[in-house]
């Protein structure tokens, strides 16, 4: 069990609007930067989203982060068939004094 | 470009005990925190350590699965991270990735291919 919550699985037709949320508690999410990975069938991670609302390099703009108190969200405006993968919320629990993840959640573009 | 290449992975029993190696290249190692993180068969990610770099004080932190059991260690003249693991169980059984970041200016976030540690007797 893990101490971010996701929901396990989330869906989307192409080109709509996906939100994907990961809710934590103050020792978590509301006092640390929130991190996002996308992770594809049998391939390491790659993170889509750092520092709570940050977009790397090379990552499209429809994926875009944010955080709300003890909640954070990754939201992909207008998915994509490419974009199905899981999807994981990182973030430094300072209580546990170590990174955490969340369970992940199954994006399935329909 | 930054490369990771993890191995070391393999098949022990439990209770046993396994190093893992990670050669780094591709950025200047000994500024580079370094951190290991596993995936069990079918299961969600799961940080394991931690190692900052010298100059920022070297302070390991460990996932809660693994504390008293694991130990990273890093070798600046080989651009290499270890993770010594002990007392080895079967819920130990993933691939472990090696991982490091950079979120300043021109942010990277590089994985390894990963090494498969199976505990099985």
């Amino acid at each position: 069990q893990s101490v971010l919550a996701q929901p396990p699985s989330a869906s989307g037709t192409p080109g709509q609007r996906v939100t994907i949320s990961c809710s934590g508690s103050s020792s978590n999410i509301g006092s640390n930067y929130v991190f996002w990975y996308q992770q594809l069938p049998g391939t390491a991670p790659k993170f889509v989203s750092y520092r709570n609302n940050m977009r790397p390099s090379g990552v499209p703009e429809r994926f875009s982060g944010s955080k709300s108190g003890t909640s954070a969200f990754l939201v992909i405006s207008g998915v994509r068939s490419e974009d199905e993968a899981d999807y994981y919320c990182a973030v430094w629990d300072d209580s546990l004094r170590s990174r955490v993840f969340g369970g992940g959640t199954k994006l399935t573009v329909l | 470009e930054v490369q990771l290449v993890e191995s070391g992975g393999g098949l022990v029993k439990p209770g046993g005990s396994l190093t893992l190696s990670c050669v780094v290249s591709g950025l200047t190692f000994s500024d580079a925190w370094m951190t290991w993180v596993r995936q069990a068969p079918g299961k969600g990610l799961e940080w394991v350590a931690r190692i900052k770099s010298k100059i920022d004080g070297g302070t390991l932190d460990y996932g809660v699965p693994v504390r008293g059991r694991f130990t990273i260690s890093r070798d600046d003249s080989k651009n290499t991270v270890y993770l010594q693991m002990t007392s080895l169980k079967t819920a130990d059984t993933a691939v472990y990735y090696c991982h490091t970041n950079f979120y300043g200016p021109g942010a990277f976030d590089s994985w390894g291919q990963g090494t498969l540690v199976t505990v099985s007797s």
